[in-house]
């Protein structure tokens, strides 16, 4: 079975500072990973996803994501963060065999003048 | 194209009531699934349907049951509501068979108290 970990669960930035958002996770085979964001009172988006190919994932809004293989990594990055980005991220993991998806708990990003 | 519906947005029980969140998606996607999100735990499954005329059970099933009721519609009913059941559930949905399309398209939630 796989799990996720996001390491952080709130991360206060200010306003045009840079952000990243840590996600780890655990299988023992290949998987495709996601991360989601969720507005408040809103269903989740997806914000981008890694299938295959290039492990550096350019997403909406500006994200970006690195797979990293070797240490079972997925931190996303924003170089300069608005007050529109507050949200919850979620990132989550899936075999590429199966049609599940398991979350990690989410981290809650806020962002202030 | 409205993408994933859920009904209702927000509903108050009374410990022992039943009722039946629906969802519906206009997307053609094969795959639909039911979590609960509370805080501090992320989305958890409680069933999914890979596909139409298939249903399995997910993290937390207990308490829960779901009926696809065709290809668009994947409902799930709590025969007897308990407060444990107080979350925000989502619908999703996902094509198959396409790598590009591995992604789930979530419903906007029901927000659920069970007093």
């Amino acid at each position: 079975a796989q799990s996720v970990t996001q390491l952080d669960s709130q991360v206060p930035v200010f306003e045009e500072a840079p952000v990243e958002l840590r996600c780890n996770y655990s299988s023992s085979v290949s998987v495709y990973l996601f991360w989601y964001v969720q507005y408040p009172n809103q269903g989740l988006q997806l914000l981008l996803k890694y299938l295959s190919g290039s492990t550096l994932v350019k997403g909406i809004n500006g994200f970006e994501a690195e797979f990293n293989k070797s240490q079972t990594s997925f931190h996303l990055r924003k170089p300069s963060v608005h007050i529109s980005d507050t949200a919850e991220y979620f990132c989550a993991v899936g075999k590429t065999s199966g049609s599940r998806l398991t979350f990690g708990e989410g981290t809650q990003l806020t962002v202030n003048p | 194209n409205a993408g994933v519906t859920q009904t209702p947005k927000f509903q108050v029980l009374k410990t022992g009531q039943s009722m039946t969140l629906q969802c519906a998606q206009d997307m053609n996607h094969n795959s639909m699934y039911w979590y609960r999100q509370d805080p501090g735990m992320g989305l958890r499954l409680i069933y999914y349907s890979a596909s139409e005329g298939t249903t399995d059970k997910g993290e937390v099933p207990n308490g829960y049951n779901v009926s696809r009721l065709n290809k668009r519609e994947f409902s799930l009913r709590l025969e007897s509501a308990a407060p444990s059941q107080t979350s925000v559930y989502f619908c999703a949905s996902r094509t198959a068979g396409n790598l590009f399309s591995y992604e789930q398209y979530f419903g906007p939630g029901t927000r659920l108290t069970v007093t």
